[in-house]
């Protein structure tokens, strides 16, 4: 069954620095959105991209935040200049286009930053 | 107001019995529900989809929508302990984002 990867699994950063996320959507999936998940809280939603462009973002993805479908497989979010309060679970997540499809959620990366 | 609200928990059944979980949604205008399961540490897996009033069975899961009172429900039939997780309700909003509830956790006594 096909399935949303994410790497890496974990990753650890000093507050600051820059960090990289992948993720590869299911294969015939054109729509992709980024969550997150920060210790004990809900998931919330951070950007949604549909033909190589934004169509939703929440307020959390600031100038600090970007995404970028470099390829015809990978999904990245990039986070610019890392604070403490990014500390959480990203997930990444793709759908079919059509209003209201199905999102399947990959396994995450679990982001720490000292 | 919450956009997606649920009761916290934990909701404690002995094994065998029926789980109900219940979110209320502020958005009128939201077309699409769901419901996902969460383990702990893991990400959210997808149960069950509902679009249309009323109920709609997948295996032991019903998933019951009530537009007019903005009402989801998951019913659970003869729960098991694997079944011990928390409960996600989404609803689709703009941009076809998901508005999540913050979860009910759902624990299967054996």
């Amino acid at each position: 069954e096909p399935e949303v990867t994410q790497t890496p699994s974990h990753q650890v950063t000093q507050m600051g620095q820059e960090v990289i996320l992948r993720c590869v959507p299911i294969s015939n999936h054109l729509y992709f959105y980024w969550y997150r998940q920060i210790l004990g809280q809900k998931v919330e939603f951070l950007v949604s991209f549909y033909n190589n462009e934004i169509s939703e973002k929440s307020e959390i993805f600031d100038d600090q935040f970007s995404v970028e479908r470099p390829d015809g497989s990978n999904f990245t979010l990039k986070i610019r200049s890392t604070k403490l309060e990014d500390s959480a679970m990203y997930f990444c997540a793709s759908s079919e286009v059509r209003p209201g499809g199905t999102q399947y959620f990959g396994p995450g990366t679990r982001l720490l930053v000292l | 107001q919450k956009e997606v609200e649920q009761n916290s928990g934990p909701l404690s059944v002995p094994e065998g019995a029926i789980a109900s979980l219940n979110c209320t949604y502020s958005d009128r205008g939201s077309q699409s529900f769901f419901w996902y399961r969460q383990y702990s540490g893991k990400s959210p897996e997808l149960i069950m989809s509902i679009y249309s009033n009323g109920d709609k069975e997948d295996g032991r899961f019903t998933a019951q929508l009530n537009k007019a009172s903005q009402y989801v429900s998951l019913l659970i039939r003869d729960s098991q302990p694997s079944d011990s997780a928390t409960y996600l309700c989404a609803v689709n909003g703009r941009g076809n984002k998901l508005v999540f509830g913050a979860g009910t956790i759902l624990r299967v006594k054996s």
